[in-house]
């Protein structure tokens, strides 16, 4: 079956260092992404991993471990307004074209 | 740069009245075209995609169907909603790397 997990809710402090796991299991695999989603808004694209490794972009950076069907995203230097969802999300090409599995987002507060 | 657009933003129906959410893109030709659904303590659940003008593929059986009319339009229509219709809607569409970039969302509620 297609699954994605992630935790549900995480709390951590304004300036310190945050890892949220993913884990999946879906029959194929071409990519996994991360988004961030505010409150009541639409999610926005954070980062994209299709080989293992990890890939930074500023305060934000994520891994990929494909042969542990692993990934995280590493948030640095916490900020008020980092304080969203994150959604995991698998692309999955098994039907002959581009389909997404998301989970169902870790919610993360970010404390004063 | 590509923008994309929804409309309406909000909406309140009654059970058994129609539906329609319409969403066009502006800045690319030819995109791959999503709606999901997104309700309250749920992931994102794919309901249909499209790969160009006529060509819908639909993810889960329900009372929703979809048509993209225009290279850049997808709507999203139902004859009859159902209360478990409610959620927050949103069209996507694919970029370089296929990474979704979503529009700004349609909250439905069904009363």
């Amino acid at each position: 079956g297609q699954n994605i997990d992630q935790p549900t809710e995480m709390t951590a402090t304004e300036g310190a260092i945050v890892q949220i796991n993913c884990t999946y299991q879906t029959s194929g695999f071409n990519g996994l992404f991360w988004y961030q989603q505010h409150a009541g808004e639409a999610p926005t694209f954070l980062s994209y991993n299709v080989l293992d490794g990890l890939e930074e972009k500023g305060r934000f950076s994520s891994f990929l471990s494909r042969s542990k069907g692993y990934s995280y995203l590493l948030l640095k230097e916490l900020q008020m307004k980092d304080s969203a969802s994150y959604l995991c999300a698998v692309r999955d090409p098994t039907s002959g074209t581009y389909k997404y599995i998301f989970g169902t987002g870790t919610r993360l507060k970010v404390l004063a | 740069s590509q923008t994309i657009h929804q409309w309406p933003a909000t909406l309140v129906q009654p059970v058994g009245s129609p539906l329609s959410l319409e969403c066009t893109v502006e800045g690319t030709s030819n995109p791959n075209l999503y709606w999901y659904r997104q309700a309250a303590g749920r992931g994102l659940q794919l309901l249909f995609y499209s790969v160009g003008i006529g060509q819908i593929s639909s993810e889960v059986p329900q009372n929703l169907s979809a048509s993209r009319p225009q290279d850049r339009q997808f709507i999203l229509s139902s004859k009859k909603l159902l209360l478990s219709d409610s959620g927050f809607y949103l069209c996507a569409w694919g970029g370089q790397y296929n990474e979704q970039f979503f529009g700004p969302g349609t909250r439905l509620t069904v009363l």
